[in-house]
């Protein structure tokens, strides 16, 4: 069965500095995988997806993450935290090609000025 | 081009009542995806349709049911509300076929059950 864990419900970063949101899942085939940002009282919106193109996938708003087969992992990255980052993410994974898409459980990202 | 659009987006219902969530997908999207997010939590799958056929279900109770409209709008209907059915209930089109069949979501129907 497919899985997705985030690590850390809460990560703190300042200004300015590296962020690094952390993804391992599970799954017996390739996954296809996501992720998505959820802004306050708002919906998700798609960050980027991997679909076995590239290992290194870019997404908008300068983020960006790799997809490690050996690890299970597909960790999210922004070299340079801004305040409007502070946001839900949710990394999430797909095995079939349809729309069930199981998604983690949320890591919660402050921007500390 | 509108986005996923999605109404109610709040109600508030008590214990026992009945409420139906609805949803329009993007022009040209033939699927639509009904998720559950619980406050704290990320969101659960509970249907898909596509081309008004049920394609997925979710482990969802028989309270919960769906269907889609020739116009591909949809429809989310659940049946004697608990306080627990309390969430954000988000709708989602797609495409399929369009590659990684990429969902886009809508802001969502906030249910509060009293």
């Amino acid at each position: 069965a497919q899985s997705v864990t985030q690590l850390g419900s809460h990560v703190s970063v300042s200004e300015g500095a590296l962020v690094l949101l952390r993804c391992n899942y599970s799954s017996s085939v390739p996954p296809y995988l996501f992720w998505y940002v959820q802004y306050p009282n708002q919906g998700l919106q798609l960050l980027l997806k991997y679909t076995s193109a590239a290992t290194l996938v870019k997404g908008i708003n300068g983020f960006e993450a790799e997809f490690k087969k050996s690890e299970t992992s597909f960790h999210l990255t922004k070299p340079s935290a801004h305040m409007s980052d502070a946001a839900e993410y949710f990394c999430a994974v797909r095995q079939n090609r349809d729309d069930k898409i199981i998604f983690g459980k949320g890591t919660r990202l402050h921007i500390l000025p | 081009d509108a986005g996923v659009t999605q109404s109610p987006t709040h109600l508030i219902k008590t214990r026992g009542q009945h409420v139906t969530l609805r949803c329009s997908p993007i022009s040209g999207h033939k699927s639509v995806s009904w998720y559950q997010q619980v406050l704290g939590q990320g969101p659960q799958f509970i249907f898909q349709y596509y081309e008004k056929e049920e394609r997925g279900r979710g482990n969802f109770p028989d309270r919960f049911s769906a269907r889609q409209f020739p116009n591909y709008s949809s429809e989310l209907n659940v049946n004697a509300l608990l306080l627990g059915d309390s969430a954000l209930y988000l709708c989602a089109s797609s495409f399929p076929g369009s590659g990684a069949n990429v969902l886009t979501f809508g802001a969502g129907s906030r249910l509060t059950v009293l």
